[in-house]
């Protein structure tokens, strides 16, 4: 079984910082990485992609990838206690479901 | 944006009882697949479905559970005999026909409790 892997948290930030979520995954042919938030009690929503090494930012995440240490990132910059949510990294496998990690529990406090 | 859609959002039923849960996918998505989470635990594949039949399905997904499209549009999970570790969240999740992987689309969910 291919496994992904995150520190569960919580992760406590003040508003306005920056806040780090890490994400590690033992199968080294993935070729396609995904954050995804969710909130308490609600369904995970996509919130980025990454499918090639290095970064990619869309607003005020990035989500950063390196194949080879098989290691992908989530970085949320001015963070904002509406930010306070569960981060999941998922990883597809090749028959294309979905291996989520535990998820890392964000607080953003004021 | 479109949105997939599931019901009921909250499902009580006594343990043996048969549950079916409904999800209506986004209209041009052809992959659908099942989730479960329990309660403070990882989100958890079930199965895949395409083509009207299954593609994949994980040790989770045993002779209880049991999939179908029957009208073209609901996308249905039925469990036969229910027990008290069924007790979760159940996820539908789409893809559009065009892949690779874009990320699927996950619905609100159903909030299953087995007493």
């Amino acid at each position: 079984q291919k496994e992904v892997e995150q520190n569960s948290g919580p992760l406590s930030v003040p508003e306005g910082a920056i806040a780090s979520l890490n994400c590690t995954y033992s199968d080294r042919g993935s070729q396609s990485f995904f954050w995804y938030r969710q909130y308490s009690g609600k369904s995970p929503e996509l919130i980025m992609s990454i499918y090639s090494n290095g970064d990619k930012e869309d607003g005020r995440f990035t989500a950063q990838l390196n194949k080879a240490s098989q290691y992908v990132s989530l970085l949320i910059r001015d963070s904002q206690p509406s930010d306070s949510a569960t981060y999941l990294c998922a990883v597809p496998q090749r028959t294309d479901k979905l291996i989520f990690g535990t998820g890392t529990r964000l607080q953003v406090f004021p | 944006e479109p949105e997939v859609t599931q019901t009921p959002s909250h499902q009580v039923t006594q343990m043996g009882q048969e549950v079916i849960l409904r999800c209506v996918p986004i209209s041009n998505h052809l992959y659908f697949y099942w989730y479960r989470q329990i309660l403070g635990q990882k989100v958890e594949f079930l199965v895949s479905f395409y083509n009207n039949e299954i593609s994949e399905k994980s040790e989770i997904f045993d002779d209880q559970f049991s999939v179908e499209r029957p009208d073209g549009s609901n996308f249905t999970l039925k469990i036969r005999s229910t027990k008290l570790e069924d007790s979760a969240m159940y996820f539908c999740a789409t893809q559009p026909r065009d892949r690779p992987n874009y990320g699927y689309t996950f619905g609100s969910g159903t909030r299953l409790t087995v007493v």
